[in-house]
């Protein structure tokens, strides 16, 4: 059975910096793009980024770039989203989802329970 | 980027009734259309994929329509464990966009 596992979460202060894990089991992680995707309190859900399965492509949202990283360690089956220069607006549940083995955008069939990221002083 | 718009952003029905939420992308997205089930507190669960396959183990209650801009959700017959938001969301191209959700209700 695929599981999705985040955690990292957190309140930090605007300016400040949070490195967000998933941690993936039950599928061979190894094979497919991955991808974060967050919701904002009450709020409707955002794509955030994606990563290929050797990490040589990755693409963001405008309103992270230059921002946040993702990146992944296959001999984990770990994915990480590192957000640096925190805003009020990045304020959300974030969420990691397995992508497709062969595109960078398709569905997300599976996804983590989410972890909780608040920014404010 | 495509934009996703979703109507009604809430509704509702009586159990056995028929729901209807419809989703239309700002430009042309052939049939790459996502249909998701969030319940409160919840991850979202893909229930459609490709406009109208349904996912493995997805009542067949649900089914999806459309192709181009213009996509429809429907749920057959309603019922209590369907009360969830439900969320369209494009895969033509990145950013991946999903829409603003529609809030299903029991009457």
């Amino acid at each position: 059975e695929v599981h999705l596992v985040e955690s990292g979460g957190g309140l930090v202060q605007p300016g400040g910096s949070l490195r967000l894990s998933c941690v993936a089991s039950g599928f061979t992680f190894s094979n497919y793009w991955m991808h974060w995707v967050r919701q904002s309190p009450g709020k409707g859900l955002e794509w955030v980024a994606n990563i290929n399965q050797d990490g040589s492509e990755t693409y963001f949202e405008d309103s992270v770039k230059g921002r946040f990283t993702i990146s992944r360690d296959n001999a984990k089956k770990s994915l990480y989203l590192q957000m640096n220069s925190l805003r009020a607006e990045d304020t959300a549940v974030y969420y990691c989802a397995r992508g497709e083995d062969v595109a960078a955008a398709s569905d997300l069939d599976y996804w983590g329970q989410g972890t909780l990221v608040t920014v404010s002083s | 980027d495509i934009q996703m718009t979703q109507s009604p952003s809430s509704l509702s029905a009586s159990v056995g009734d028929r729901v209807t939420i419809t989703c239309q992308a700002s430009e042309g997205i052939g049939k790459y259309l996502n249909w998701y089930q969030q319940k409160p507190g919840r991850a979202p669960k893909l229930l459609i994929y490709d406009a109208s396959n349904l996912e493995i183990g997805v009542p067949a209650r649900f089914s999806g329509s459309g192709s181009g801009t213009h996509f429809t959700f429907t749920i057959s017959s309603l019922q209590p464990e369907d009360i969830a938001t439900y969320f369209c969301q494009q895969y033509y191209n990145l950013p991946l966009t999903f829409g603003g959700g529609t809030k299903v209700e029991i009457k």
